[in-house]
């Protein structure tokens, strides 16, 4: 099982549109959380990191939340567009072995026009 | 933001021959370098660690002898896959970190395909 799960494995949506991604976690402790846009081809971007103690953070149109008790994360993303075509990887990095990144697999988003 | 480079972005060949994929940290200096690989639909699954100066650390599973790589600069880290086979087609992606502080900045990769 992994430590990190995410859903759905895809989605797709029409521009303009919402839509939120989850992911659970079972790594504990933990040093932050983050959530990444992986375009086709392309390296991880940073969108938003969060640490234990914070609940949301915003970067534009994506505004990720985390509840700690609950070991959830969300990535919600408003208005979208037909670049925010892409994967998102929910990336959890332990608390003793912070280089030591736990990927989730990923939710694979498509914004069709 | 710090930017990481990769080159080439792709490259293809023969079965048996080596491959050399660079690593460059553009605008700092990058104590710590980071060597994923990632299959399709998958996660990105770390290979080995390296500091500069020092021996690269692998990951349970992952040749030594087969991923050779070399940290000789604070701003470049260079992985070569030996006698590459077909299984080795992956889309491997590196990583640098400056001393002291935690946040990865990933290159944007380099799709390996051996025939």
């Amino acid at each position: 099982k992994n430590q990190v799960e995410q859903s759905p494995q895809s989605l797709i949506i029409l521009e303009g549109k919402n839509c939120t991604l989850q992911c659970n976690y079972t790594v504990s402790p933990f040093s932050n959380l983050r959530w990444y846009k992986q375009d086709t081809g392309r390296g991880p971007v940073s969108l938003t990191i969060m640490t234990f103690s914070e609940n949301t953070k915003s970067n534009g149109r994506y505004t990720a939340t985390l509840d700690a008790d609950t070991k959830q994360s969300s990535l919600h993303i408003t208005a979208s567009q037909l670049s925010d075509s892409a994967s998102y990887i929910c990336v959890v990095s332990p608390l003793y072995n912070t280089d030591k990144l736990i990927f989730g697999t990923g939710t694979r988003l498509q914004v069709f026009p | 933001g710090a930017v990481v480079s990769q080159h080439p972005s792709r490259v293809i060949c023969k079965s048996g021959t080596s491959v050399k994929i660079e690593c460059r940290s553009l605008d700092f200096q990058a104590t710590t370098m980071f060597w994923y690989r990632q299959f399709p639909k998958q996660s990105l699954m770390l290979m080995a660690t390296s500091n500069e100066g020092s021996k690269a650390t692998y990951e349970q599973g992952v040749e030594k002898d087969k991923f050779l790589i070399n940290h000789a600069s604070l701003t470049l880290s260079t992985l070569t896959v030996t006698s590459a086979h077909p299984e080795d087609s992956s889309f491997y992606i590196c990583s640098g970190q400056e001393g002291g502080r935690e946040t990865q900045y990933f290159g944007p990769g380099t799709r390996l395909l051996v025939l």
